[in-house]
């Protein structure tokens, strides 16, 4: 099973800050990765698939890039509704495993 | 509107059975793959198992292969997970999830969640 590690695991920031997380696979998946926010209490919400595909109503300060084993999600000018836990997700085969998460609190 | 509402969730002792359902509505059911994804207490999130979308192809997660068995009806627009012989470890909220792009591994609706307690 292809395991999927991501970084750092809590980071603490402000209002205004470029943020980004990076997110590793233990084999290549090309680009087939999703990246998911979810806040206290909620489902998960999908922010961006194939690696850099915004979803639809994502504002655009969300940024995916990357391939193969290694990458990254950026959140270009945090806003208050952005701190939440961040979780990557391969589906390049199953089983589909997520990364453990990364929580984004304010500073 | 893409709704996805799950039920069946409670709480069960070790060894018993349940079986959640999630009722589908604003968008073609029978078109896409669907998937249960959970998340224990404080935990992250785990894919569970998915169901092709006319149900005839499944997929497991090895923690609960043999034990759980994923189903659908069509003409329901209804989802299923059949969960026999729970363990204090399958305590989790449950989501159901549709695929993007009708049968990719992303997801991109989710449900609010059912919360299943495993304990004596």
């Amino acid at each position: 099973d292809i395991q999927m590690t991501q970084s750092p695991s809590t980071l603490s920031a402000s209002v205004g800050d470029r943020v980004t997380i990076t997110c590793r696979a233990s084999q290549t998946i090309s680009r087939w990765l999703a990246w998911y926010q979810q806040k206290p209490g909620q489902a998960p919400s999908l922010l961006i698939y194939k690696a850099s595909n915004l979803q639809s109503g994502v504002p655009s300060r969300f940024s995916g890039s990357g391939s193969g084993t290694e990458f990254t999600l950026t959140i270009s000018s945090l806003q208050p509704a952005d701190f939440a836990t961040y979780y990557c997700q391969h589906y390049n085969n199953s089983p589909y495993t997520f990364g453990q998460g990364t929580k984004l609190e304010i500073k | 509107e893409v709704q996805l509402v799950e039920s069946g969730g409670g709480l069960v002792q070790p060894g018993g059975s349940l079986r959640l359902s999630c009722a589908a509505s604003g968008f073609t059911f029978s078109s896409y793959w669907m998937y249960w994804v959970r998340q224990a207490p404080g935990k992250g999130l785990e894919w569970v198992s998915l169901i092709y979308n006319v149900g005839d192809g499944t997929s497991y997660a090895d923690s609960v292969k043999g034990r759980f068995t994923i189903s659908r009806d069509n003409a329901k627009n209804t989802l299923y997970l059949q969960m026999n012989s729970l363990r204090a470890e399958d305590t989790a909220v449950y989501y159901c999830a549709r695929a993007g792009d009708f049968w990719s591994g992303y997801f991109d609706y989710w449900g609010q969640g059912t919360l299943v307690t495993v304990s004596s």
